[in-house]
């Protein structure tokens, strides 16, 4: 496996349900992210990890739960959903580096098309 | 607040040269990012711009004025393959991506 990886690529799932969605990057980065795609919206960004450690959390409903057992695997797992969560869920990954104000580009993964019924 | 405009759809002529627009108003600011995303697709980095002036990279170019709040994503020689959504963002001054809604670019023969 090359970049950044999603399982499953879609998911339908009832609002009672608890699921999880999987994010693994094979580019040795150590930050990773969690956004929300929703039609002919901006992309939303909902979780930062950087160094396993969660660095932004902008608002998202406690619904959604992240989980960063290490620098290469993400999580979100989802319990009690609303049908306005359907969306396209994306995985990204980046190097920063630590003390300074670098970036680099984010590399996406394909992303989960989820149907919350 | 902080705010990234782009044209919802454009539409163009397949071998003809495409400017999709980007203007922004943001906290600061510390670079403007533009990337491709194929319908169903990861979008795919294409160019970073942080000083004034025009980037070329083969047939895809960007050109930012940041005393505008301007930024442009030039196509030329298009092809169908190009035909995809391109989202700009902008790179905060707590180097945050805020990303524009995308501009989708349907290319017809």
């Amino acid at each position: 496996e090359t970049g950044v990886t999603q399982t499953p690529r879609h998911l339908v799932m009832g609002m009672t349900n608890k699921k999880s969605l999987k994010c693994e990057q094979h580019l040795g980065h150590n930050a990773m992210y969690w956004y929300k795609q929703s039609a002919k919206k901006p992309l939303e960004l909902m979780f930062v990890y950087n160094f396993k450690e969660q660095t932004e959390n902008n608002s998202v409903p406690s619904r959604f739960s992240p989980e960063c057992p290490n620098s290469s695997h993400l999580f979100l797992h989802l319990h009690t959903l609303q049908p306005e969560d359907s969306a396209l869920y994306l995985c990204a990954s980046s190097q920063t580096h630590p003390g300074t104000s670098g970036w680099s580009e984010q590399f996406f993964g394909p992303g989960t098309r989820l149907t919350v019924l | 607040g902080q705010n990234i405009d782009q044209p919802t759809e454009m539409t163009a002529t397949e071998g003809a040269i495409v400017q999709i627009n980007c203007t922004y108003q943001t906290s600061g600011f510390n670079g403007l990012f533009w990337y491709q995303q194929h319908a169903g697709e990861a979008p795919t980095f294409l160019s970073y711009n942080v000083l004034d002036g025009l980037e070329e990279k083969g047939r895809f170019s960007s050109f930012l004025s940041r005393s505008k709040g301007y930024s442009y994503l030039l196509l030329k020689e298009l092809q169908m393959k190009d035909s995809a959504s391109y989202l700009c963002a902008v790179l905060d001054s707590n180097y945050q991506l805020i990303w524009g809604a995308g501009t989708k670019l349907i290319i017809k023969p």
